[in-house]
């Protein structure tokens, strides 16, 4: 079966803290791993990774993928209260199909 | 603008009903995806279709259906059978694998 597993669940943090979200996975063969910010309804997309070891970076966000141990990070450098939302981790398995993980609850106090 | 539209944003029915939600999408997607959003759970995949006329079952199916008449239509039907349909349902769409999949603003269905 299919399996994509986030930790934390949830994470409080004050202002420019910097949080590291873990993304794990066990898929059928695998093709790639998205990272989405869901802030209300629809999720918006973070980044795409399909090569091990090669760092995707937008602004203070960043991502690098680890396919020998079947995982991924997303870090956040200098944290604002506007990152808080629901961080989600996907990953492409055979047959067209995109499962996702339960997601990493973040909110940034001021 | 292209995008996914799903209606209604709000749903409210009564236990025992069969409802619908819309998703409708002009990107020209082939493949288009039904996921249910619960509390501290994430995404979970409920059908998901790669062309018109063909669909398969997700993770959660029991106690939904799904029609791909049309490459810009796929419609969830909620039914009786669901033992639970109070969520949040997000539709997605994308042109093929290993690329982003694209997110409508979700419909939220309350049954009473």
């Amino acid at each position: 079966e299919d399996k994509v597993v986030q930790s934390p669940l949830s994470l409080v943090v004050h202002e420019g803290d910097t949080v590291t979200l873990n993304c794990s996975y066990e898929v059928t063969n695998f093709r790639s791993l998205l990272w989405y910010k869901q802030e209300k309804k629809a999720p918006t997309f973070l980044f795409m990774l399909t090569s091990s070891g090669i760092e995707k970076k937008s602004g203070r966000l960043s991502s690098i993928l680890d396919k020998k141990e079947l995982f991924s990070i997303l870090n956040i450098t200098a944290t604002q209260t506007g990152d808080s939302a629901i961080y989600l981790c996907a990953a492409w398995s055979a047959g067209n199909k995109l499962v996702f993980g339960a997601g990493t609850i973040l909110r940034v106090k001021s | 603008d292209g995008g996914i539209t799903q209606s209604p944003k709000y749903l409210f029915r009564k236990e025992g009903q069969n409802v619908t939600l819309s998703c409708e999408q002009n990107l020209n997607h082939d493949a288009m995806y039904w996921y249910r959003q619960d509390p501290g759970q994430g995404l979970r995949l409920i059908y998901y279709s790669q062309i018109v006329n063909d669909f398969q079952k997700g993770d959660i199916a029991e106690g939904y259906s799904v029609s791909r008449e049309k490459k810009e239509s796929f419609p969830l039907t909620v039914t009786s059978a669901q033992k639970n349909p109070t969520a949040f349902y997000l539709c997605a769409s994308s042109e093929r694998q290993n690329t982003e999949a694209f997110f409508g603003q979700g419909t939220r269905l309350t049954v009473v």
